[in-house]
């Protein structure tokens, strides 16, 4: 069983300031990383996934994510938050094996981004 | 113009009524999901279809019905309502089986409301 946690609910930033979203995972096998947003109303968007290779994989609008299997984490940063971040972000854990594995998504960290 | 589409936007319902939900995806995508996000839970896994057939079932009630008309089509037939069904329900599609590396698509979803 894979399990997603996101340890902040809420994160307030100023804009220009830089931000790190934290997500720790659980499971023994290969597993998919992946980070969606979900602006208020609408349905979430796909940021950026990680398998294997390097790291830190770059995402849409700047953001980008740095694998950790030592801490189970897979991170989410962007050096300048602008205002039109705030929405909620999800991390997301697929494990590698078997057809059509089901996304499991952790409770979601609340970006806010304040002018 | 959007590639998933969801029917409809906002719907209210009474307590006892059967409500059916509609998806449509133009991604060319042969899997299929639907994902349930409400106040107590924020984004649950309900149902994954691929090739128009059942993967994976993570609802416990059988009130909840998926119906696959065509590849591109996945329902959520939904019966018996109770105050407790009130959510945003999430139709997601992606690529199938080793090509699904968790980057799904997602519709805007349908927020239903039982009284």
């Amino acid at each position: 069983t894979q399990t997603v946690s996101q340890s902040d609910a809420h994160v307030t930033v100023f804009e220009g300031d830089s931000v790190e979203l934290r997500c720790n995972y659980s499971y023994g096998g290969s597993i998919y990383l992946s980070w969606y947003i979900q602006h208020h109303g609408r349905g979430l968007q796909f940021l950026l996934k990680y398998y294997s290779g390097n790291p830190v994989v770059q995402g849409v609008n700047g953001f980008e994510a740095e694998f950790s299997k030592s801490d189970s984490s897979f991170h989410l940063r962007k050096a300048s938050v602008h205002w039109s971040d705030s929405a909620v972000y999800f991390c997301a854990v697929r494990n590698s094996g078997g057809s059509n594995a089901k996304l499991t998504f952790g409770k979601g960290t609340k970006l806010s981004v304040k002018s | 113009d959007p590639k998933i589409i969801q029917k409809p936007k906002y719907l209210v319902a009474v307590t006892g009524s059967e409500k059916i939900l509609i998806c449509e995806q133009y991604l060319g995508h042969n899997a299929m999901y639907w994902y349930r996000q409400s106040a107590k839970k924020p984004l649950e896994f309900m149902f994954s279809y691929s090739y128009q057939k059942l993967m994976d079932n993570q609802t416990a009630s059988s009130r909840f019905q998926p119906q696959s008309s065509k590849k591109n089509h996945l329902d959520l037939q939904i019966t018996a309502l109770k105050p407790d069904d009130s959510a945003t329900y999430f139709c997601a599609s992606s690529q199938a089986g080793t090509g699904n590396t968790g980057q799904l698509y997602f519709g805007e979803g349908s927020k239903l409301t039982v009284l």
